[in-house]
């Protein structure tokens, strides 16, 4: 059981416009929430994250927008760089809650390319 | 300050041996989670330490063991290794448990199983 979903496996976009990246998540008791960006050959690296009383943060050029009615998060990075292409993780965890959902749960991630 | 230290960056072993990796977290972390990354499956959990304690542990075999010593540092092993454990080991460090506080991740260690 798959609880957080990112269904794009790839996105390329220009480089100077903006890149949008998803993801859903089915467990309602999450309520913190990660997006991480992974280079080859390296580990990832945390990028911005959002606490469930929000529903945006805003760090430099990217941006997360939470929407927990709909259980979906974006990350928006304007303007995309060539070097901001990477695999894209999001990631959830219920801190309110212990046992199983104690601990950060992945999606399979986005590979962003973008082209000068 | 240090980041996050993984030894070895490589490994090559056969099926059926067993293999320990080493993780350093940063100083001042209590707090060390192992996931294993393969093609098409994303970040999956192995495992989480905290104060030498195993709190949490995700879906793999009991062939996948870990522990943490009094000064964070921790270790996984995998016994009777399968061409399946061929994979990207991950470890992250943080102050507080895992899923309470943004992790930061070491290079990692690639396995690969012939």
């Amino acid at each position: 059981d798959q609880q957080v979903k990112q269904n794009s496996p790839s996105l390329s976009v220009q480089e100077g416009r903006i890149s949008i990246l998803n993801c859903d998540y089915t467990n309602s008791m999450f309520d913190y929430f990660l997006w991480y960006k992974k280079y080859p050959a390296e580990g990832p690296t945390f990028l911005i994250s959002i606490s469930s009383i929000k529903d945006k943060n805003e760090d430099g050029r990217f941006t997360v927008f939470l929407n927990k009615s709909a259980k979906h998060l974006s990350l928006h990075i304007v303007p995309s760089q060539p070097g901001d292409s990477a695999v894209y993780f999001c990631a959830a965890s219920a801190r309110g809650s212990g046992g199983s959902n104690y601990k950060l749960t992945f999606g399979k991630g986005t590979l962003l390319t973008v082209n000068p | 300050k240090a980041g996050v230290t993984q030894t070895p960056r490589y490994l090559i072993k056969t099926r059926g041996q067993q293999v320990t990796l080493s993780c350093s977290p940063i100083s001042g972390h209590r707090s060390v989670s192992w996931y294993q990354q393969t093609p098409g499956q994303g970040l999956q959990f192995l495992f989480e330490y905290f104060s030498e304690t195993q709190r949490n542990k995700g879906n793999f075999p009991g062939r996948f063991s870990g522990r943490q010593f009094s000064n964070s540092r921790s270790e996984m092993n995998v016994s009777t290794l399968e061409l399946g454990d061929s994979a990207l080991y991950l470890c992250a460090s943080s102050y507080f448990p895992g899923g309470t506080d943004t992790q930061y991740f070491g290079p990692g260690t690639r396995l690969t199983v012939l």
